[in-house]
């Protein structure tokens, strides 16, 4: 079993849609990082939350410490939001990440 | 300026040549990381630099060799590499200390080893 788990793995949502990503984690952390990579690219760090709720324009990332998970959500999707979305535990001195095996998100138009 | 730059882009090799990668970040960050990424599947951690001292190696060949001449600059040598080494190696960096914090990820360079 993966020390952090995502779900789904695979997501295709019409544009305007709702959209949740999952994320479970066994490991103690420090904080829980939400990344999204575009198709042949590099990785963006969206969110960095320890407790509660962040916003940032249409997406919000929530943690849940005690149930050791955490969401994120796309408001009004877009076809721009096609990626893959990595969650990832952080924890230690050197802020090493112990990475989920991503959700890729289709959003058609 | 957030920017981690990487060079090159792209690198063909063969398994007997020895060339490098090179990362570069004028942010301040005193913790740089090195990941190797194969296709559809999440990065993996190779190497992290702590104020220019390596304080992780996640079991990696000794034919990858990591070096961080300044705070600034990390280098990823390869020797002897094997096809199956051809992947995405991204370098990132952060802030180091007892608070946790965002890593930056350059945008990688893609290797295929011939």
């Amino acid at each position: 079993k993966n020390e952090v788990e995502q779900s789904p793995q695979n997501l295709t949502a019409q544009e305007g849609e709702f959209i949740t990503i999952n994320c479970s984690y066994s490991v103690g952390i420090s904080a829980l990082h939400w990344l999204q990579q575009h198709p042949g690219g590099g990785i963006v760090s969206l969110f960095m939350l320890s407790s509660g709720k962040k916003k940032h324009g249409r997406l919000i990332a929530t943690i849940n410490i005690q149930e050791k998970h955490s969401s994120l959500h796309i408001t009004a999707s877009h076809p721009r939001d096609s990626a893959v979305y990595i969650c990832a535990a952080g924890g230690g001195a050197t802020n090493k990440l112990i990475f989920g095996t991503g959700t890729l998100l289709a959003v058609q138009p | 300026d957030t920017e981690v730059t990487q060079t090159p882009k792209h690198l063909v090799m063969g398994m007997t040549n020895k060339k490098s990668l090179k990362c570069e970040q004028h942010m301040g960050h005193r913790a740089m990381y090195w990941y190797k990424q194969k296709a559809k599947k999440p990065p993996e951690l190779m190497f992290v630099y702590s104020y220019e001292k390596l304080s992780i190696n996640e079991s990696v060949p000794s034919r990858f060799s990591p070096e961080c001449p300044n705070s600034s600059l990390l280098n990823l040598h390869l020797h002897a590499l094997q096809p199956e080494d051809s992947a995405l190696y991204l370098c990132a960096s952060s802030h180091t200390g007892p608070t946790p914090d965002t890593q930056y990820f350059g945008p990688g360079t893609r290797l295929t080893v011939l």
